[in-house]
């Protein structure tokens, strides 16, 4: 069974940072690209990032380009995102999501992240 | 550009079929897949490709897609149907991912 199980989240002062993890289990990681997406409280989806299955391309949405890091670490079968200079407006669900050519087949059940002072 | 919007919000009556539109000039060149999320949920995937459902899901859910409009057909909707949908596709580059502006189902 594919499971994603994302961890980290939490109450942070803006500028601060965090660090996000997604551990997967009953897939082959490796094989598989993967995605950051937020929700922001009453609001819609919003794609964050993406990394390929060895992590030699990554893509960022603008709005947290410069400012997020996603990564890999096929060997733990995890999925991170890094968070900094965190702003009021990036509170949200973070969601890991697995990529099967081009759709979001897998989801976790989100780790909530609050930017407040 | 590289948004898709959809209509906030559409009602249906029990049995009854429904419509779900998305647009955005992104969707010319690539496929939408649609997303169902229920209340306090992490969203579903629903349809893919061309018109794909994933194991599990009934097969009221449908898909089409037509110059830059994707549509999500939902044939005699359930009461479990009532939910968020979004539409997803790559944008213009090919490079982002761009989702929908959601469709609230409600179903009477």
């Amino acid at each position: 069974e594919v499971q994603l199980v994302e961890s980290g989240g939490g109450l942070v002062q803006p500028g601060g940072s965090l660090r996000l993890s997604c551990a997967a289990s009953g897939f082959g990681f490796s094989r598989f690209e993967m995605n950051w997406v937020r929700q922001a409280p009453g609001k819609g989806l919003e794609w964050v990032s993406y990394i390929s299955g060895r992590g030699g391309t990554i893509y960022y949405a603008d709005s947290v380009k410069g400012r997020f890091t996603i990564s890999r670490d096929n060997a733990k079968n995890s999925l991170y995102l890094q968070m900094n200079s965190l702003r009021v407006e990036d509170t949200a669900i973070y969601y890991c999501a697995r990529d099967l050519r081009g759709e979001h087949d897998f989801w976790g059940q989100g780790t909530l992240v609050t930017v407040s002072s | 550009s590289s948004e898709l919007t959809q209509d906030p919000a559409v009602s249906v009556a029990l049995g009854q079929t429904v419509r779900i539109t998305c647009h955005g000039d992104s969707l010319r060149n690539y496929y939408a897949s649609w997303y169902q999320q229920r209340p306090g949920q992490a969203p579903v995937l629903v349809i893919y490709g061309a018109n794909n459902r994933p194991s599990g899901i009934p097969d009221r859910f449908s898909g089409s897609s037509s110059g830059n409009t994707a549509s999500l057909t939902i044939t005699a909707a359930q009461a479990e149907d009532e939910a968020d949908f979004y539409c997803n596709s790559r944008d213009s580059s090919g490079n982002h991912y761009v989702f929908g502006t959601g469709t609230k189902v409600t179903v009477l």
